[in-house]
């Protein structure tokens, strides 16, 4: 049973780069493509981007060049580093494996317990 | 960008009751749509996935339906553990969009 760790800091500086690494373990990183989620205090979820090990990977087009996703074989683990944070980007943060499939489409099969990130000085 | 919305909002309900939350997209996803539940502080789950078929694990009492630009997930019969909230989320050409949400809570 695939387990997804999310670890990083709590607290981020407006300007700053937001950087979060998640953590499987029950699964091989190279077997599944890999995503993040944050979901803003009371919101709803929107999608950052994926990855797979391989380089391919596709962000959210609303937070633009400021997302890079990447991956660790060697560790299990994939990142996140999202750039010139401002108080909008105070979320919970979940990462999630990508089930993906020509005959039934892609989706979030499973997460991690999420990490919240507040942007403030 | 496909834009997803949800209705209703929020919804009232009982045990045993019969719930269906309606999702629509701005333009076709075929059926590549799926369903998650999120309770407070906990990371979502899913329930649907290709607009019909029910994940490993998840009771028969969730079902899904539609295609193109309207879906609708419903609770046969609900359960104490059912109140949460729920997202729809479409994948089309490689980009993902989650509804807003439809929270079903106790009348």
């Amino acid at each position: 049973q695939v387990q997804l760790q999310e670890s990083g800091p709590g607290l981020v500086k407006p300007s700053e780069t937001l950087s979060l690494t998640c953590t499987v373990s029950g699964d091989s990183i190279r077997s599944s493509y890999w995503s993040w989620i944050r979901q803003p205090p009371g919101k709803g979820l929107e999608w950052i981007g994926y990855v797979h090990y391989s380089g391919d990977t596709n962000n959210n087009p609303s937070l633009k060049s400021r997302v890079t996703i990447s991956t660790d074989t060697s560790k299990s683990q994939f990142s996140l580093y999202l750039t010139s944070v401002t108080a909008a980007d105070t979320a919970v943060y979940y990462c999630a494996r990508v089930r993906t499939s020509y005959t039934s489409g892609w989706r979030f099969d499973s997460w991690g317990q999420g990490i919240q990130v507040t942007v403030s000085s | 960008d496909i834009q997803m919305t949800q209705s209703p909002s929020t919804l009232s309900a009982s045990v045993g009751d019969r719930v269906t939350i309606t999702c629509r997209a701005s333009q076709s996803v075929s059926t590549w749509l799926a369903w998650y539940q999120q309770k407070p502080g906990k990371a979502p789950k899913l329930l649907i996935y290709k607009a019909s078929n029910l994940e490993s694990g998840v009771p028969s009492r969730f079902s899904g339906s539609g295609s193109g630009t309207e879906f609708t997930l419903t609770i046969s019969s609900l359960q104490p553990d059912d109140f949460a909230t729920y997202y729809c989320q479409q994948y089309n050409s490689y980009f993902f969009t989650f509804g807003p949400g439809t929270k079903v809570d106790i009348k």
